[in-house]
C-alpha cells in the first residue's frame, strides 16, 4: 500500500497560468478529500467526493477552482488563472468512507508556488 | 457551524518536560475528535481519536480526554522527546468531513 499519491510534489506557475494537481487515493477508499494548507489558515477543507460523486464543495473558492474525479483511481484539482494568494500546499486525502470515526489518510501534498 | 480552536500557534519546550496542547470545539452534533501530527515534509497522520466522553485515549505516549462538558480535547504528553517536534492539528468530524484547527507547531529543544 503506497498510501495516497500526489503529483507533482512541487509546482511553480506564473501568475495567470493554469495549474492541475493530481491525486491517486488508496485503492478501495470511497471518499476523497482536498485540503489547502497555509501557515496562516492551517488546513482548510476544499471539497469531497464519495464514490466519485461530488458531495460537498463548500470550501472551494467559487471562481477559478474546480475538482473532478473521473474514475475511482484519481482525482484532480484545477486552478485557473493562478494568483499569488493561491500559493499553498494542497493535500489530498482518502478514507473508507465509513462515517465520522473512519481514519482519513493524507498524501504528502503538492506545494504550489505562484510567481 | 462546526469549528475547532487551537490557542497556541507555537510551543517550544526542552526535552523531558510535559506538554499540553489546547483544543476546543463547537458542534451541534455528537462530537468525534481527532489529533493529527505532521512532521516536516510528511503527510499528516492520525495520532489519536475519541468520541467517548471522559475516557482517556492514548497512543505513542500522547493522551487526550474528550470532555463534552467543556467542549475540549487537549493533547498531553508527560515527557516530550526531540522526535515530537512537529505540527499538531486538532480536528472535528461532521460525519463526513474533518474540520481542522489552525495547528500548533511544537519544537522540542535538547
Amino acid at each position: 500500500n503506497a498510501g495516497v499519491i500526489q503529483t507533482p510534489r512541487h509546482k511553480v506557475t506564473g501568475k495567470g497560468q493554469e495549474a492541475t494537481l493530481w491525486c491517486e487515493p488508496i485503492s478501495g477508499h470511497s471518499a476523497v478529500f482536498w485540503y489547502r494548507q497555509t501557515i496562516v489558515q492551517g488546513l482548510e477543507f476544499l471539497t469531497y467526493f464519495r464514490n466519485q460523486a461530488p458531495i460537498d464543495d463548500s470550501g472551494m473558492p467559487k471562481e477559478r477552482f474546480s475538482a473532478q474525479m473521473p474514475n475511482q483511481s484519481h482525482s484532480t484539482l484545477k486552478i485557473q488563472s493562478t494568483q499569488p494568494q493561491d500559493s499553498a500546499v494542497y493535500l489530498c486525502a482518502s478514507s473508507l468512507g465509513g462515517g465520522a470515526n473512519t481514519e482519513v489518510f493524507f498524501g504528502k501534498g503538492t506545494r504550489l508556488t505562484v510567481v | 457551524g462546526d469549528s475547532v480552536t487551537q490557542t497556541e500557534g507555537l510551543v517550544t519546550l526542552t526535552k523531558g518536560l510535559p506538554v499540553m496542547l489546547n483544543c476546543t470545539y463547537q458542534t451541534t452534533y455528537s462530537p468525534f475528535l481527532f489529533w493529527y501530527v505532521q512532521h516536516l515534509n510528511e503527510a499528516p497522520k492520525l495520532l489519536l481519536k475519541s468520541s467517548t466522553d471522559n475516557k482517556r485515549t492514548e497512543h505513542q505516549g500522547f493522551y487526550a480526554t474528550l470532555h463534552k462538558s467543556s467542549s475540549s480535547f487537549h493533547l498531553q504528553k508527560s515527557s516530550v522527546q526531540l522526535s515530537d517536534s512537529a505540527l499538531y492539528f486538532c480536528a472535528l468530524s461532521d460525519y463526513n468531513v474533518l474540520y481542522f484547527g489552525s495547528g500548533t507547531k511544537l519544537t522540542v529543544e535538547p
